[in-house]
């Protein structure tokens, strides 16, 4: 069975740091994809970002940049210049292709991004 | 807006009591999911329906129960609540039933079991 680890259960920054949410995760299927989810404040999730498992390629969305490394089963988000708004919890999750699409999240990273 | 809407928004119930959360999914999309989000689970898949039928079934306890109706709206059936089921439901949904596009989610009911 999948598994998703977020070892950093919380983390506090100040106003226009960087900051780097990791996630680690464990499948035997060689296909998968890989998703963050963004749980502000207000309870809803938002999706952030889909990753293909085919597909190493960096991405960078704004302030948002996600490195992902299949070598080391790694899929770490990066805040760069980070804002107050940012504060919320992030989920990394990871989905089986071909299978039932059940989305196996991670524990989440309470991110505090202080003034 | 993620375009799913649920509601109640919030539910407070006594145990042993039944209740129903609904789950409207966004404009196209024929797959609808529900999680649970709880402080000692986390968030738990629980089921899947596309098009109507059940698709998968995840850590879905025998008093709980859904179904997805011909208009695609969904509804997660509670019953003989207990203070554990007190959580956070979520509904999600997506195109379609495989994994080429994200779930997006409702904001969630909270439901309280006193």
């Amino acid at each position: 069975a999948q598994k998703v680890t977020q070892a950093q259960t919380e983390i506090s920054v100040v106003e226009k740091e960087d900051v780097t949410l990791d996630c680690v995760y464990e499948t035997r299927d060689t296909t998968y994809y890989l998703f963050w989810y963004k749980q502000p404040p207000s309870g809803e999730l938002v999706f952030l970002i889909r990753r293909n498992s085919f597909d190493e390629q960096n991405e960078i969305s704004g302030r948002y940049s996600w490195n992902f490394q299949k070598s080391t089963s790694s899929f770490n988000f990066t805040i760069t210049a980070s804002q107050v708004v940012d504060s919320a919890v992030y989920f990394c999750a990871i989905i089986l292709t071909g299978s039932a699409r059940q989305l196996t999240f991670g524990s989440g990273t309470q991110l505090t991004v202080l003034p | 807006d993620s375009g799913v809407t649920q509601t109640p928004k919030h539910l407070i119930t006594a145990t042993g009591q039944r209740v129903t959360l609904r789950c409207s999914p966004r404009s196209g999309d024929l797959s609808v999911y529900w999680y649970q989000q709880s402080l000692d689970q986390g968030l738990q898949f629980l089921i899947q329906y596309y098009n109507g039928e059940e698709r998968a079934k995840g850590n879905i306890l025998e008093r709980f129960s859904a179904q997805q109706f011909p208009d695609l709206h969904s509804e997660l059936n509670l019953s003989s609540l207990e203070l554990g089921d007190s959580a956070l439901y979520f509904c999600a949904s997506s195109v379609g039933a495989g994994t080429n596009s994200p779930l997006h989610f409702g904001n969630g009911t909270r439901l309280t079991v006193t």
